[in-house]
């Protein structure tokens, strides 16, 4: 069936670091593909998304590009801030059914 | 409302009781989907709505698990003969008209539910 692998955590940076959290997939068919981010007290939010290969999604300087040949959807930002500190989920939606990665916890120090 | 609601916020109940959650959808979505979130856990599919049909039902976990939704609107997602090992964050989503794999899910704060 269908999955997600995502990087476990908790990944640990300084500000201003360069931040990638990797994302690989198994689907069928073209599924669409998320960044989803929960900070410290919020409800899950959508960060990006991207629904067929080769685009680019991109919010809050984060970035994701959809590679069909390599299966991965990974998470970067050139320069992560404290408020960046958050669980940072890659989910994959084909169909009815979202499937949801284990989520990786970022702290940013300042 | 603004946003997905769901209530109550926390659920603490003993070891064989029945529990209720409640989710109220954002206002217009026919999509809605109910998660679990176990400590430490990703997010895992329980089951999907479209309109008040549930056309995915496959997540699941058991048959002390069910959820309806009447009037497109409201769900509930039941829990009978509650065990220790169903504590979790249970989550609540829904999306826009369209329903698609594309959509973005907006999510309620969840319910805590505890199990003793």
């Amino acid at each position: 069936g269908d999955s997600v692998t995502q990087m476990e955590g908790p990944v640990t940076l300084s500000e201003e670091a360069f931040l990638t959290i990797n994302c690989t997939y198994t689907a069928t068919g073209y599924p669409s593909l998320f960044w989803y981010v929960q900070y410290p007290g919020e409800g899950l939010q959508l960060l990006l998304k991207a629904t067929k290969a080769d685009d680019k999604g991109s919010n809050k300087g984060f970035e994701a590009t959809y590679r069909k040949e390599t299966t991965s959807f990974h998470l970067e930002k050139g320069s992560v801030q404290v408020s960046d500190s958050a669980v940072y989920f890659c989910a994959l939606a084909g169909g009815f059914k979202t499937i949801f990665g284990a989520g990786t916890r970022l702290f940013v120090k300042a | 409302g603004a946003g997905v609601s769901q209530s109550p916020s926390n659920k603490v109940t003993e070891k064989g009781k029945d529990v209720e959650l409640r989710c109220d959808p954002i206002s217009g979505h026919t999509a809605l989907y109910w998660y679990r979130q176990s400590l430490g856990q990703g997010l895992e599919f329980l089951i999907y709505f479209q309109g008040n049909s549930a056309p995915d039902k496959s997540g699941l976990p058991s048959d002390r698990f069910s959820a309806e939704r009447t009037g497109g609107s409201v769900s509930t997602l039941t829990i009978q003969r509650t065990q220790q090992e169903d504590s979790a964050v249970y989550l609540c989503a829904s999306s826009s008209p369209r329903g698609g794999a594309s959509d973005t899910q907006y999510f309620g704060p969840g319910t805590r539910l505890t199990v003793l």
